[in-house]
């Protein structure tokens, strides 16, 4: 059964830091992995998708790597702003198209100005 | 990007009711929907799989005959929690897949009292 961890549970750091979120999931065969921001009481905002042939992504700020084989995936936040602050959830896809997500706990981020 | 709604987006009905909630992929079509129930401070725990024209797919756990669902058509799957108890209470989000990505809806949280 894909179980999916992130650490840490809960980061705290002030504007500017870089910064990294870790996600680990069992299995490795994954059809793919995506990072998710959730901001309180809200639904889901996808950030970044790495199929499972591809080793990162990258959008603006943000920058995630996949490496399947370790089953591991990271996410980078260069340059944090207090606007970042959320839940960020890393969430793989069982090694078919069409499946759902399982999802981690979380890492929930305060960026403090 | 494909768009995926719900609605209502926030209920609260008394303990013995039924709910129904919906869920729409707006510009596309979705033969595969699924729904998601989100606890405090809880990670998203798939609840089923629900398959145009035919019956959802239940995760382990998860009772068939209170939380049912239908998908009558490709744009539109919904969600009867059936004699709601206060331990119902919760989000509940749905998705749906195109093009390999899945699209979450805004989601609908459900307060039984």
């Amino acid at each position: 059964k894909q179980e999916v961890t992130q650490i840490p549970a809960a980061l705290s750091v002030p504007e500017g830091e870089n910064l990294v979120l870790n996600c680990s999931f069992t299995d490795s065969a994954i059809y793919n992995l995506q990072w998710f921001r959730q901001d309180p009481g809200k639904g889901l905002t996808s950030l970044l998708l790495i199929q499972s042939s591809q080793r990162e992504q990258t959008s603006g700020r943000l920058n995630a790597s996949l490496d399947k084989s370790s089953g591991r995936s990271t996410l980078y936040i260069a340059a944090s702003q207090p606007g970042d602050s959320a839940t960020y959830l890393c969430a793989v896809r069982r090694a078919q198209a069409g499946t759902a997500l399982i999802f981690g706990k979380g890492t929930t981020l305060s960026v403090s100005s | 990007g494909a768009v995926v709604s719900q609605h209502p987006s926030w209920v609260i009905c008394k303990s013995g009711t039924s709910v129904k909630i919906e869920c729409r992929s707006l510009d596309f079509q979705a033969t595969t929907m699924f729904w998601y129930r989100q606890f405090p401070k809880q990670s998203l725990m798939l609840m089923a799989t629900s398959n145009e024209g035919s019956k959802a797919t239940y995760e382990q756990g998860v009772e068939k005959d209170k939380f049912l669902i239908n998908h009558a058509s490709l744009t539109l799957s919904t969600l009867t929690v059936t004699s709601a108890h206060p331990e119902d209470s919760s989000f509940y989000i749905c998705s749906a897949s195109e093009g390999g990505e899945q699209y979450f809806g805004p989601g609908t949280r459900l307060t039984v009292t």
